[in-house]
């Protein structure tokens, strides 16, 4: 069965430094993955996806991710964070031809000045 | 405006008491979904459609009942709550594409929530 892990449950990061949320997939098929970014009290929004092509994915406020088949990996950067960045972040896999969206446990990133 | 849309957005009731939580979708989408959100845990799916009057068991599906009458509207139902359902439940949306009824791009929308505690 496919599984999504986020191992990080929360990173703590000050403003305008670096930030990476990793992602793993397990799959032996190909899949579609997706980071998925919610706001306090909000439902969850699409920040970027990878169907095919570049394995370097950009996407809204400044994210972008790099798929990584060999390592089986898709994790989220940002080179400079925002206060505004604090949220909770979601890794999903799709396998294609399913369903199913699965997705990780999350990762609360929280931006302090 | 595009929008997925739930109510109600908060509840706290007792255990045995039925509820319904609404769910509907302006975006002509043929997939709707529950998912129920608790810490630790991630998103979980209760149940899918994939269309009018075809719905299917997710991962925790017990405890619930949906159904698709319209395909605007998938309302979830909680014949007799109990209070390990207390949980922050999603709707979601995604348009399907190609007669093998894949979805579109597996980008789903989602309402902002209903939380709901059972005492």
């Amino acid at each position: 069965a496919q599984s999504v892990t986020q191992l990080d449950s929360q990173v703590p990061v000050f403003e305008e430094a670096p930030v990476e949320l990793r992602c793993n997939y397990s799959s032996s098929v190909s899949v579609y993955l997706f980071w998925y970014v919610q706001y306090p009290n909000q439902g969850l929004q699409l920040l970027l996806k990878y169907l095919s092509g570049s394995t370097l994915v950009k996407g809204i406020n400044g994210f972008e991710a790099e798929f990584n088949k060999s390592q089986t990996s898709f994790h989220l950067r940002k080179p400079s964070v925002h206060i505004s960045d604090t949220a909770e972040y979601f890794c999903a896999a799709m396998n294609t031809g399913f369903q199913k969206l699965v997705f990780g446990t999350g990762t609360r990133l929280l931006v302090s000045p | 405006e595009a929008q997925v849309t739930q109510n109600p957005r908060y509840l706290i009731t007792v255990t045995g008491k039925k509820l319904t939580v609404t769910c509907s979708q302006n975006m002509n989408h043929e997939y709707m979904s529950w998912y129920r959100q608790d810490p630790g845990l991630g998103l979980r799916q209760i149940y899918y459609s994939m269309n009018v009057e075809v719905t299917d068991k997710g991962d925790v599906p017990e405890g619930y009942k949906v159904s698709r009458k319209e395909k605007r509207n998938f309302p979830l139902i909680l014949e007799s709550p109990s209070p390990n359902q207390t949980s922050l439940y999603f709707c979601a949306s995604s348009p399907m594409a190609g007669l093998a009824g894949v979805l579109n791009t597996g980008e789903l929308f989602f309402g902002e929530g209903s939380r709901l505690t059972v005492l």
